[in-house]
């Protein structure tokens, strides 16, 4: 079983907002992602890392910010949360090679 | 053309029948395959992944890879109410890429 965590599990806030959300995994693993994915879509990538200090972009234009200061934690943060951010946030993380994703809970969040 | 083409369902089978959920990809470079159930709600759980054409059983699940002709499935044996989710397939090409399918809906029926 993946040990890897996120918080919050679910988050309504109004819009303007600053909000960050949190994802740490014990595993040691190198390679962490984040994945937004409305209800019944696909999911979409918006940010990855390979490493500490090493962060970026995925291919759905995002505005949100990551960093990776550490290996086992990768926050998320929306400096202006606004109602298009309404989504699911999924992270995961995987070891070296063409190892499989492992999903964090997610946080659904809401911005009214 | 999208890079990963599932078909979206749902897909309904009767307790105790296989289910087959195919998935077909463009990159003839994609190296690794991997099946994910997700429940409404939930985030994507790992149920098997493949490497090497041909198959690859795990319990209840059997993945087939057919590189040849791009194309990857998931076959569920004696399939359970509790299997009823939505099935995704993620490829990927050697790099930090995971594509993912937009997932088939399996419903199995009582």
């Amino acid at each position: 079983e993946a040990d890897i965590y996120q918080t919050p599990r679910y988050l309504v806030i109004g819009t303007g907002k600053k909000i960050t959300l949190e994802c740490s995994q014990t595993m040691g693993h190198d390679k962490m992602y984040w994945y937004q994915q409305d209800p019944g879509m696909e999911l979409h990538l918006i940010h990855y890392s390979y490493g500490v200090n090493s962060t970026e972009k995925g291919d759905l234009s995002s505005e949100s910010t990551v960093s990776r200061i550490r290996t086992e934690h990768f926050p998320l943060t929306l400096e202006s949360a606004r109602p298009s951010h309404t989504s699911q946030y999924l992270c995961a993380s995987r070891k070296q090679g063409d190892s499989p994703l492992h999903f964090g809970n997610g946080t659904r969040l809401t911005v009214t | 053309q999208k890079e990963v083409e599932q078909n979206s369902g749902p897909l309904s089978v009767p307790e105790g029948a296989i289910a087959s959920l195919n998935c077909t990809y463009s990159d003839r470079g994609s190296q690794s395959f991997f099946w994910y159930r997700q429940y409404s709600g939930k985030s994507p759980e790992l149920i098997m992944f493949i490497y090497s054409n041909g198959d690859k059983e795990d319990g209840r699940f059997t993945a087939q890879l057919n590189k040849a002709s791009q194309y990857v499935s998931l076959l569920i044996r004696d399939s359970q109410p509790s299997d009823s989710a939505t099935y995704l397939c993620a490829v990927n090409g050697g790099t930090y890429k995971y594509i993912f399918g937009t997932g088939t809906r399996l419903k199995v029926l009582a």
